[in-house]
């Protein structure tokens, strides 16, 4: 069954830590990994796309690993800012070829800063 | 400014009164779809259109129906809700599948639905 996993389910972190959050996924076949950003209300907003040969890649504070192997990723907040705070959706794409492709989403990691 | 419009941002209504929820984008993007997100769950998808009049289910279509008559504009339309519909609901768009080619999805705001 294609599932994406992540841990932990919420953490809180004080202003100026970093933190690292975890996504397992089980989708076959890969085709590229998403994080997303989602502020309390608002709609999740694109920080990084992986595909298949690229192991890191970053965006600011924002730093995402890649394991195609082990089929994990990371996404790393250095220096985090109370804006941080918010939920982080990993997203894996299933790749039907061509263009299209099936999303499949993890439930989220709640990231909370406190000052 | 680049963006996915959904309207209203909040909504309540009350069991089998028929309603739409709007969703426009100015980016051009061939892909748009729908997802509810409902607490403990995440975000699943309930339609998604490929392109004009093209139109297909995704996991959870159950209770609603779409329309793709123009490229900007993909319409939620609940004809008779029921309580269970009651959720935050977004509305994206993307460049090719969504999925394919790493084109990232755009997101609208939201539409918060309460269905008494």
């Amino acid at each position: 069954k294609n599932q994406v996993e992540q841990s932990p389910q919420s953490l809180i972190i004080l202003e100026g830590k970093n933190c690292t959050l975890q996504c397992n996924y089980t989708v076959s076949p890969f085709s590229n990994l998403r994080w997303y950003k989602q502020d309390t209300g608002r709609g999740p907003v694109s920080l990084t796309i992986m595909t298949f040969s690229e192991n890191t890649k970053s965006n600011g504070r924002y730093t995402a690993t890649l394991d195609a192997d082990t089929k994990q990723s990371s996404l790393h907040i250095t220096a985090s800012q109370l804006s941080d705070s918010a939920s982080y959706i990993c997203v894996v794409s299933q790749n039907y070829g061509g263009s299209q492709g099936n999303l499949i989403f993890g439930k989220g990691t709640k990231l909370s800063v406190k000052p | 400014e680049a963006q996915v419009t959904q309207n209203p941002r909040y909504l309540i209504t009350v069991t089998g009164k028929k309603l739409t929820v709007t969703c426009s984008q100015n980016m051009n993007h061939e892909y748009m779809s729908w997802y509810r997100q409902d607490p403990g769950l995440g975000l699943r998808q309930i339609y998604y259109s490929m392109n004009v009049e093209v139109t297909d289910k995704g996991d959870v279509p159950e209770g609603y129906k779409v329309s793709r008559k123009e490229k900007r504009n993909f319409p939620l339309i609940l004809e008779s809700p029921s309580p269970n519909q009651t959720s935050l609901y977004f509305c994206a768009s993307s460049f090719a599948g969504g999925g394919g080619r790493g084109s990232p999805l755009h997101f609208g705001n939201g539409t918060r639905l309460t269905v008494t």
